[in-house]
């Protein structure tokens, strides 16, 4: 596609649920990283794969943040139990080695 | 740890003036420093991006100075029109645009008309 999709575009959550977003990256791009954006914010790092293989989740907060992307292309976020503290919006992006990211639109999840 | 620090926090600059924004880091072995700017609603877009190798890049009204010894670049925005405000956010990377970022807090950039 022409861009990184991510859907949905805006996600309620009540407290103690399960979410899964999703992120579409360009194709052909072999990195995709997923970042987290408090309101107000910088993004911050949380996921890194380069094809199917996760090699950086050092940013992910806790052990009910887990992401895959199995077959190399759409990836996706899932959050167990969600806390309202999750809520932020969720940053997909993608790139084609040494030519700079393109994020997505994100995902806007807030947990009630 | 806040490996990257960006100020101002916000910045108001009248139509035509310069808009400046400077950034600090800390990890000497960053080697690549782009600029994103964001609107509401949607994702961070790559501006310009600099490497510790030259002292200055510009792409069109946007340049970018790096200071290697002092571990500070700036982004400059000449002639700033109404259709730059938004949210600008420094980072750096270990690596050309295929590490992970660290981003610095943002500043947001009003320009009046």
């Amino acid at each position: 596609g022409a861009g990184v999709s991510q859907s949905p575009r805006y996600k309620v959550a009540k407290r103690g649920q399960d979410v899964a977003l999703r992120c579409d990256p360009i194709s052909g791009h072999v990195s995709l990283f997923w970042y987290q954006q408090a309101l107000g914010q910088g993004p911050e790092f949380l996921t890194y794969f380069q094809n199917e293989a996760q090699l950086d989740k050092s940013g992910l907060p806790s052990d009910r943040f887990f992401a895959e992307r199995p077959e190399g292309s759409v990836s996706t976020l899932k959050i167990q139990r969600t806390q309202q503290e999750d809520s932020a919006v969720y940053l997909c992006a993608s790139s084609r080695n040494n030519y700079g990211y393109t994020f997505g639109s994100g995902t806007r999840l807030t947990v009630v | 740890q806040q490996q990257v620090k960006q100020s101002p926090q916000s910045l108001i600059v009248q139509k035509g003036g310069i808009s400046i924004i400077n950034c600090a880091y800390e990890n000497t072995a960053f080697d690549y420093f782009p600029w994103y700017q964001q609107f509401p609603g949607k994702g961070p877009a790559l501006l310009i991006a600099i490497r510790p190798d030259v002292s200055e890049k510009k792409e069109g009204r946007f340049t970018i100075s790096f200071n290697k010894s002092a571990k500070q670049f700036s982004l400059h925005i000449m002639d700033s029109q109404p259709g730059d405000s938004a949210t600008y956010f420094c980072a750096a990377s270990f690596r050309s645009g295929s590490e992970k970022l660290v981003f610095g807090k943002g500043t947001k950039l009003t320009v009046n008309p």
